[in-house]
């Protein structure tokens, strides 16, 4: 079965730009999930949605958005990049409905290099 | 931040069995706890999830006693292979869908 697909896997901006990440949940899966990983950082939760309404909010910047659209697949629009945005971007999905809570299976990643 | 806390780091030799302790003092009632293990690059990969008493899969054991606030993952004959960082999580925020990974416990396994 096809796990999460998250796009671009590699994305390179330059400060003050915006970018928009994908992310396409396994089929079935009602919950997804955005992390931000920084290079020797643990992963950090960003936003959750469950049945495309937002569940849970972490350390979000206000220039970032997301979203999760009808066919369940969630954008991350991250506008006013900086520097410190720099990192691999994250994106899991679950089976909520399903009991299967904190299973988490997770996408590759999109690696975002902002220059 | 996270809830839980576990071992920065840990050394062992190939074919030892491993035991990584995560304390979780403020557990919910209803909460599982998750463990997660993660590779340079790699998104974290699901390990093993339980309650409470002993879960046991084709990798690892968790141990759970019966106060909860405390949980240790077990695995057994570690390879080099396991070199990774693993996390423990329990579910956060108000519909509980904030997994909030804290510091991992990185496991270096030798020969």
């Amino acid at each position: 079965a096809a796990g999460v697909i998250q796009s671009p896997r590699h994305l390179i901006k330059e400060k003050r730009e915006t970018a928009t990440l994908k992310c396409y949940p396994i089929s079935r899966h009602d919950t997804v999930y955005w992390y931000q990983q920084g290079p020797g950082q643990d992963p950090q939760f960003l936003i959750s949605f469950y049945e495309k309404m937002q569940s849970d909010k972490g350390s979000i910047p206000d220039r970032f958005s997301a979203q999760q659209f009808s066919d369940y697949h969630s954008e991350l629009n991250m506008s006013s990049l900086e520097l410190g945005d720099s990192a691999l971007y994250f994106c899991a999905s679950s089976f909520l409905a399903g009991g299967d809570t904190g299973e988490l299976f997770f996408g590759e990643g999109s690696r975002l290099t902002v220059l | 931040l996270a809830k839980t806390t576990q071992p920065i780091s840990m050394d062992s030799y190939e074919g030892q069995e491993v035991n990584i302790t995560c304390s979780h003092n403020n557990i919910a009632t209803n909460d599982y706890i998750t463990w997660y293990q993660q590779f340079p690059s790699q998104g974290p990969r699901f390990i093993i999830q339980g309650y409470k008493t002993k879960v046991t899969n084709e990798v690892a054991s968790l141990f759970i006693p019966a106060d909860r606030k405390s949980s240790t993952l077990s695995l057994p004959r570690v390879s080099l292979s396991d070199t990774a960082v693993y996390y423990c999580l329990v579910p956060e925020g108000q519909a509980g869908t904030a997994l909030i990974f804290g510091k991992g416990t990185t496991l270096s396994v030798s020969s």
